[in-house]
């Protein structure tokens, strides 16, 4: 089956440290982007790729990187710059035109 | 960045009694989706909508593409208790072809039984 997975699903995080969050998807989508929720918060952008090697900041990038290697996967990292990266992150794809996105299951963050 | 206003932000409801939730924008937009999250996973496509004026139904759920083409709105009938947990517009501000859409703040749903 066709999907986007995203792991792991629960990630605790000693403050000061890198973490690497994976996404892959089987679907053969072009596009791929990284949202972050807050508790009571709506979806917040914070990178997108369209093509592979390339990839855009969303309206939220400071503290975080991505990369996208393989259309497959686009692995965002959140890095110690971040100041509050206790967040679920939720990974999607999507192919060209209005067909909207499909999302991961997505990965809870905690700093502890 | 920007983002789209729904409303209500949250609203608890019977079970049986029908839900009206709507979203909003400045600016026009071509595509308009309505997604669902249940608590801890990720937004599932619910409806997707292509044309002003538009109306379509997924079961006991119906949304409507606004003629202004600034708003969309969704209606559940008969609530059932899973029908609690987030509902989020999408719009796609750009032509047909853009891969980038804007997501509404959410309407947080909960059906007492």
């Amino acid at each position: 089956d066709g999907g986007i997975t995203q792991s792991p699903k629960y990630l605790f995080r000693k403050e000061g440290q890198n973490v690497t969050l994976s996404c892959e998807q089987n679907l053969n989508h072009d596009a791929m982007y990284w949202y972050r929720q807050d508790p009571g918060q709506g979806l917040r952008l914070i990178y997108y790729s369209q093509i592979v090697n390339d990839f855009q900041k969303g309206d939220i990038a400071e503290g975080y990187s991505v990369s996208r290697e393989k259309k497959e996967s686009f692995p965002l990292t959140v890095t110690s710059a971040q100041k509050n990266p206790t967040a679920f992150y939720l990974c999607a794809s999507s192919i060209q035109g209005a067909y909207g996105y499909t999302f991961g299951s997505g990965t809870r963050l905690t700093v502890v | 960045g920007q983002q789209l206003n729904q409303s209500p932000q949250s609203m608890f409801i019977q079970e049986g009694e029908d839900v009206s939730m709507n979203c909003t924008s400045s600016s026009i937009f071509n595509t308009w989706l309505w997604y669902k999250q249940d608590p801890g996973e990720g937004p599932v496509l619910l409806i997707a909508l292509y044309k002003a004026g538009e109306l379509t139904s997924n079961g006991r759920l119906t949304a409507q593409f606004g003629i202004t083409r600034k708003d969309s709105f969704l209606n559940i009938s008969a609530s059932i208790p899973s029908d609690v947990g987030i509902y989020f517009c999408a719009g796609q501000p750009g032509p047909s072809g853009t891969y980038k859409y804007i997501f509404g703040t959410g309407t947080r749903l909960k059906v007492l039984a």
